[in-house]
Protein backbone atom coordinates (compact mmCIF):
# COMPACT_ATOMS: atom_id res chain seq x y z
CA UNK A 1 0.00 0.00 0.00
CA UNK A 2 1.61 2.83 -1.12
CA UNK A 3 -0.92 6.07 -1.26
CA UNK A 4 -2.46 8.23 1.68
CA UNK A 5 -6.58 7.98 1.65
CA UNK A 6 -8.25 11.19 3.05
CA UNK A 7 -11.73 11.24 4.12
CA UNK A 8 -14.22 13.13 2.74
CA UNK A 9 -13.46 14.17 -0.47
CA UNK A 10 -15.74 17.55 -0.08
CA UNK A 11 -17.32 19.07 2.89
CA UNK A 12 -19.65 21.79 3.23
CA UNK A 13 -19.88 23.24 6.65
CA UNK A 14 -21.64 26.43 8.83
CA UNK A 15 -19.47 28.43 10.62
CA UNK A 16 -21.12 27.11 13.82
CA UNK A 17 -20.72 23.43 12.69
CA UNK A 18 -17.90 21.28 14.46
CA UNK A 19 -16.54 18.93 11.41
CA UNK A 20 -12.99 16.44 11.19
CA UNK A 21 -10.82 15.62 7.98
CA UNK A 22 -9.42 12.11 8.27
CA UNK A 23 -6.50 11.01 7.07
CA UNK A 24 -4.62 7.50 6.81
CA UNK A 25 -1.52 5.43 5.66
CA UNK A 26 -0.30 1.99 6.27
CA UNK A 27 3.57 2.99 4.28
CA UNK A 28 5.06 2.81 7.88
CA UNK A 29 5.70 6.65 8.29
CA UNK A 30 6.63 8.24 11.04
CA UNK A 31 5.49 11.65 9.78
CA UNK A 32 2.31 12.99 9.13
CA UNK A 33 1.44 16.76 7.88
CA UNK A 34 -1.80 18.55 7.36
CA UNK A 35 -1.15 21.47 4.48
CA UNK A 36 -3.71 23.93 3.54
CA UNK A 37 -4.20 25.30 0.01
CA UNK A 38 -6.12 28.18 -1.52
CA UNK A 39 -6.52 27.88 -5.46
CA UNK A 40 -3.40 28.04 -7.78
CA UNK A 41 -1.31 28.90 -5.22
CA UNK A 42 1.27 26.61 -2.72
CA UNK A 43 0.87 24.41 -0.25
CA UNK A 44 1.04 25.81 3.33
CA UNK A 45 2.42 23.47 6.26
CA UNK A 46 0.16 23.78 8.79
CA UNK A 47 1.35 21.10 11.50
CA UNK A 48 3.51 18.54 11.49
CA UNK A 49 3.22 15.23 13.68
CA UNK A 50 7.11 13.10 14.59
CA UNK A 51 6.42 9.63 16.07
CA UNK A 52 2.60 10.86 17.05
CA UNK A 53 3.61 13.70 18.62
CA UNK A 54 3.09 17.42 17.53
CA UNK A 55 6.72 18.82 16.87
CA UNK A 56 5.42 21.66 14.23
CA UNK A 57 2.57 24.06 14.79
CA UNK A 58 2.98 27.28 12.00
CA UNK A 59 0.71 29.60 14.18
CA UNK A 60 -2.37 27.75 13.03
CA UNK A 61 -5.44 29.42 14.76
CA UNK A 62 -6.95 27.37 17.99
CA UNK A 63 -10.31 26.74 15.48
CA UNK A 64 -8.28 23.70 13.65
CA UNK A 65 -7.52 21.10 15.89
CA UNK A 66 -5.31 17.97 15.03
CA UNK A 67 -5.07 14.92 16.42
CA UNK A 68 -2.63 12.27 15.98
CA UNK A 69 -4.60 8.92 17.57
CA UNK A 70 -2.10 6.39 16.30
CA UNK A 71 0.93 6.07 13.74
CA UNK A 72 -1.57 5.19 10.72
CA UNK A 73 -4.20 7.88 11.41
CA UNK A 74 -4.18 12.15 11.18
CA UNK A 75 -6.88 13.95 11.86
CA UNK A 76 -7.99 17.57 11.76
CA UNK A 77 -10.59 18.90 13.90
CA UNK A 78 -12.62 21.88 12.62
CA UNK A 79 -15.05 24.21 15.17
CA UNK A 80 -16.54 27.78 14.39
CA UNK A 81 -14.58 27.80 11.12
CA UNK A 82 -14.40 31.03 8.44
CA UNK A 83 -15.29 31.77 4.97
CA UNK A 84 -11.53 32.60 4.73
CA UNK A 85 -10.79 28.57 5.40
CA UNK A 86 -12.23 27.41 2.49
CA UNK A 87 -9.69 25.80 0.82
CA UNK A 88 -8.08 22.40 0.09
CA UNK A 89 -6.70 20.45 2.87
CA UNK A 90 -4.19 18.27 1.72
CA UNK A 91 -2.51 15.57 4.32
CA UNK A 92 1.04 13.86 3.60
CA UNK A 93 2.89 11.57 5.57
CA UNK A 94 6.98 10.53 5.19
CA UNK A 95 10.00 8.58 6.70
CA UNK A 96 12.01 10.53 9.51
CA UNK A 97 15.26 8.50 8.92
CA UNK A 98 16.56 7.34 6.12
CA UNK A 99 17.81 8.79 3.11
CA UNK A 100 15.56 10.71 0.95
CA UNK A 101 12.05 11.20 3.46
CA UNK A 102 10.25 12.69 0.16
CA UNK A 103 6.46 13.13 1.11
CA UNK A 104 3.24 11.11 -0.19
CA UNK A 105 0.10 13.55 -0.27
CA UNK A 106 -3.44 12.49 -0.19
CA UNK A 107 -5.67 13.91 -2.77
CA UNK A 108 -7.02 16.41 -0.62
CA UNK A 109 -10.31 17.69 1.29
CA UNK A 110 -12.15 20.68 -0.82
CA UNK A 111 -13.60 22.32 2.35
CA UNK A 112 -16.13 24.93 1.83
CA UNK A 113 -17.21 27.52 4.62
CA UNK A 114 -20.53 29.27 4.09
CA UNK B 1 6.07 29.67 -0.93
CA UNK B 2 8.96 32.26 0.81
CA UNK B 3 12.37 32.05 -1.03
CA UNK B 4 11.56 29.38 -3.50
CA UNK B 5 10.55 31.44 -6.85
CA UNK B 6 8.98 30.12 -10.43
CA UNK B 7 7.68 31.77 -13.38
CA UNK B 8 4.04 31.52 -13.05
CA UNK B 9 3.02 30.10 -16.84
CA UNK B 10 4.39 27.86 -19.46
CA UNK B 11 2.49 27.06 -22.57
CA UNK B 12 4.09 24.67 -25.23
CA UNK B 13 2.95 22.39 -28.23
CA UNK B 14 2.23 18.84 -27.72
CA UNK B 15 5.27 16.81 -28.56
CA UNK B 16 7.85 19.92 -27.41
CA UNK B 17 10.23 20.11 -25.19
CA UNK B 18 8.58 21.94 -21.67
CA UNK B 19 11.19 23.54 -19.33
CA UNK B 20 10.63 24.51 -15.90
CA UNK B 21 12.63 26.85 -13.83
CA UNK B 22 13.10 27.25 -10.17
CA UNK B 23 15.33 29.35 -8.09
CA UNK B 24 16.02 28.84 -4.25
CA UNK B 25 18.11 31.13 -1.66
CA UNK B 26 19.13 28.12 1.49
CA UNK B 27 22.26 26.66 0.18
CA UNK B 28 21.83 24.36 3.07
CA UNK B 29 18.99 22.55 1.10
CA UNK B 30 19.86 18.92 1.02
CA UNK B 31 16.78 17.38 -1.36
CA UNK B 32 14.76 19.61 -3.99
CA UNK B 33 11.30 18.03 -5.22
CA UNK B 34 9.13 18.38 -8.23
CA UNK B 35 5.61 17.80 -7.66
CA UNK B 36 2.93 17.84 -10.02
CA UNK B 37 -0.83 18.65 -9.15
CA UNK B 38 -3.69 17.75 -11.93
CA UNK B 39 -7.30 20.25 -11.73
CA UNK B 40 -8.77 19.03 -8.30
CA UNK B 41 -6.35 16.42 -6.90
CA UNK B 42 -3.00 16.57 -4.52
CA UNK B 43 0.22 16.38 -4.87
CA UNK B 44 2.34 13.51 -7.08
CA UNK B 45 5.86 13.46 -6.57
CA UNK B 46 7.75 13.45 -10.02
CA UNK B 47 11.23 13.44 -8.84
CA UNK B 48 13.66 14.42 -7.07
CA UNK B 49 17.39 15.50 -6.66
CA UNK B 50 19.74 15.46 -3.86
CA UNK B 51 22.21 18.23 -3.02
CA UNK B 52 25.59 16.78 -4.66
CA UNK B 53 24.07 15.84 -8.09
CA UNK B 54 24.44 17.74 -10.32
CA UNK B 55 21.51 16.02 -13.46
CA UNK B 56 18.93 13.14 -12.32
CA UNK B 57 17.19 11.43 -15.70
CA UNK B 58 13.93 9.66 -15.28
CA UNK B 59 12.52 8.30 -18.58
CA UNK B 60 10.78 11.57 -20.22
CA UNK B 61 12.32 13.97 -16.84
CA UNK B 62 15.49 15.29 -16.72
CA UNK B 63 16.27 17.51 -13.86
CA UNK B 64 19.54 19.54 -13.83
CA UNK B 65 20.76 21.44 -10.58
CA UNK B 66 23.34 24.12 -10.49
CA UNK B 67 24.08 24.57 -7.09
CA UNK B 68 26.20 27.94 -7.06
CA UNK B 69 23.36 29.85 -9.06
CA UNK B 70 20.78 28.05 -6.94
CA UNK B 71 18.80 26.92 -10.28
CA UNK B 72 16.91 24.05 -10.43
CA UNK B 73 15.34 22.85 -13.87
CA UNK B 74 12.49 20.31 -14.99
CA UNK B 75 12.81 19.51 -18.69
CA UNK B 76 9.52 17.14 -19.75
CA UNK B 77 10.25 15.53 -22.95
CA UNK B 78 7.78 15.31 -26.10
CA UNK B 79 5.39 17.18 -23.75
CA UNK B 80 1.41 15.12 -23.93
CA UNK B 81 -1.44 17.32 -22.99
CA UNK B 82 -1.84 14.85 -20.08
CA UNK B 83 1.21 16.75 -18.91
CA UNK B 84 -1.02 20.17 -18.47
CA UNK B 85 -0.79 20.60 -14.55
CA UNK B 86 0.93 23.21 -12.04
CA UNK B 87 4.37 21.73 -10.97
CA UNK B 88 5.67 22.84 -8.19
CA UNK B 89 9.54 22.91 -6.93
CA UNK B 90 10.06 22.26 -2.97
CA UNK B 91 13.68 22.45 -1.09
CA UNK B 92 13.98 20.48 2.17
CA UNK B 93 15.54 22.62 4.61
CA UNK B 94 18.00 20.47 5.89
CA UNK B 95 16.99 18.05 8.69
CA UNK B 96 15.33 18.72 11.46
CA UNK B 97 16.06 15.72 13.77
CA UNK B 98 12.97 13.56 14.59
CA UNK B 99 10.63 15.98 12.56
CA UNK B 100 10.65 14.71 8.81
CA UNK B 101 11.73 18.25 7.61
CA UNK B 102 9.54 20.81 6.11
CA UNK B 103 8.96 21.37 2.59
CA UNK B 104 9.39 25.16 0.92
CA UNK B 105 7.46 25.37 -2.32
CA UNK B 106 8.04 27.60 -5.30
CA UNK B 107 4.68 29.77 -6.20
CA UNK B 108 3.70 26.70 -8.82
CA UNK B 109 4.36 27.12 -12.84
CA UNK B 110 1.02 26.27 -15.00
CA UNK B 111 2.14 24.03 -17.87
CA UNK B 112 -0.71 24.12 -20.66
CA UNK B 113 -0.31 21.62 -23.61
CA UNK B 114 -1.75 22.29 -26.66
CA UNK B 115 -2.13 19.39 -29.23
Amino acid sequence: DTEVTQTPKHLVMGMTNKKSLKCEQHMGHRAMYWYKQKAKKPPELMFVYSYEKLSINESVPSRFSPECPNSSLLNLHLHALQPEDSALYLCASSHITGTYNEQFFGPGTRLTVL
Amino acid sequence: GEDVEQSLFLSVREGDSSVINCTYTDSSSTYLYWYKQEPGAGLQLLTYIFSNMDMKQDQRLTVLLNKKDKHLSLRIADTQTGDSAIYFCAERRGRIYNQGGKLIFGQGTELSVKP
